[in-house]
C-alpha cells in the first residue's frame, strides 16, 4: 500500500480562523513533507520532519506551523492565514533518511485551501 | 543552484502516438530523478524514480532515460491514451547549500492526447 490521505480535501477559512490539515501515511516511512502548490506552478516545499523532527524548514511564515505527532502522522496548523496563502497543501512520504535520500516520494491528494 | 526545466511547457496529441517529454537540469550532483503525474486539482502520482547511477527504468507503457553527465533525462510514453492526458512534472533530488537533501521540480508539461 503507498497510500498517503489527507483531510480535509477542502477548507475554506477566514483570515482570523484557527485550523489543521492532517496527513497519515502507514508504509513506516519515515521523512515526511509538507509542499505548497499554487495554480498551474510546482510544488513548493515547505517543511521536513525527519524521524519525527522537524529538519528543513524553508522559511515558511509563523502563521503556518507544522507537527508531528508520531511517525504517522503529520499536521499543518493554520492561524491568521492571507488571501494568497490560498492553494493546494500536498502531504509527502518516503523512506529516506539521514544519509540515504535514495527513495520514491509518495504524494497525498492535497487538501485545497481558500482563505477568505 | 539547481535549476530543473521541462520543454515544452504544453504538447497536444493524437491517440496511439509515441511521444517524448524532456527534462534538463543544471547541476549533475543529483541523488535521483523522479517522473509524477498530476491530474488537474489532485495530487502527485509517482511514475518512475531513477537513481544516478541508473540510465533508465521502466514500466509499462512508460520508460524514463537519465544522462546525469549531460544534465538530461526523457520520458517516453508509447502508444498513449486520453487517458494519459496529464501535468507531466519532472523532479530531481539533491543537496542544498544548507547539507540537506529535497526535491526540486521542473514547472512541468501539460500532455493532452486527443481522441
Amino acid at each position: 500500500d503507498t497510500e498517503v490521505t489527507q483531510t480535509p480535501k477542502h477548507l475554506v477559512m477566514g483570515m482570523t480562523n484557527k485550523k489543521s490539515l492532517k496527513c497519515e501515511q502507514h508504509m513506516g516511512h519515515r521523512a515526511m513533507y509538507w509542499y505548497k502548490q499554487k495554480a498551474k506552478k510546482p510544488p513548493e516545499l515547505m517543511f521536513v520532519y525527519s524521524y519525527e523532527k522537524l529538519s528543513i524548514n524553508e522559511s515558511v511564515p509563523s502563521r503556518f506551523s507544522p507537527e508531528c505527532p508520531n511517525s504517522s502522522l503529520l499536521n499543518l496548523h493554520l492561524h491568521a492565514l492571507q488571501p494568497e496563502d490560498s492553494a493546494l497543501y500536498l502531504c509527502a512520504s518516503s523512506q529516506d533518511y539521514p544519509g540515504r535520500p535514495l527513495y520514491e516520494q509518495y504524494f497525498g491528494p492535497g487538501t485545497r485551501l481558500t482563505v477568505t | 543552484k539547481q535549476e530543473v526545466t521541462q520543454i515544452p511547457a504544453a504538447l497536444s496529441v493524437p491517440e496511439g502516438e509515441n511521444l517524448v517529454l524532456n527534462c534538463s537540469f543544471t547541476d549533475s550532483a543529483i541523488y535521483n530523478l523522479q517522473w509524477f503525474r498530476q491530474d488537474p486539482g489532485k495530487g502527485l502520482t509517482s511514475l518512475l524514480l531513477i537513481q544516478s547511477s541508473q540510465r533508465e527504468q521502466t514500466s509499462g507503457r512508460l520508460n524514463a532515460s537519465l544522462d546525469k553527465s549531460s544534465g538530461r533525462s526523457t520520458l517516453y510514453i508509447a502508444a498513449s491514451q486520453p487517458g494519459d492526458s496529464a501535468t507531466y512534472l519532472c523532479a530531481v533530488k539533491g543537496r542544498t547549500q544548507g547539507g540537506s537533501e529535497k526535491l526540486v521540480f521542473g514547472k512541468g508539461t501539460k500532455l493532452t492526447v486527443n481522441p
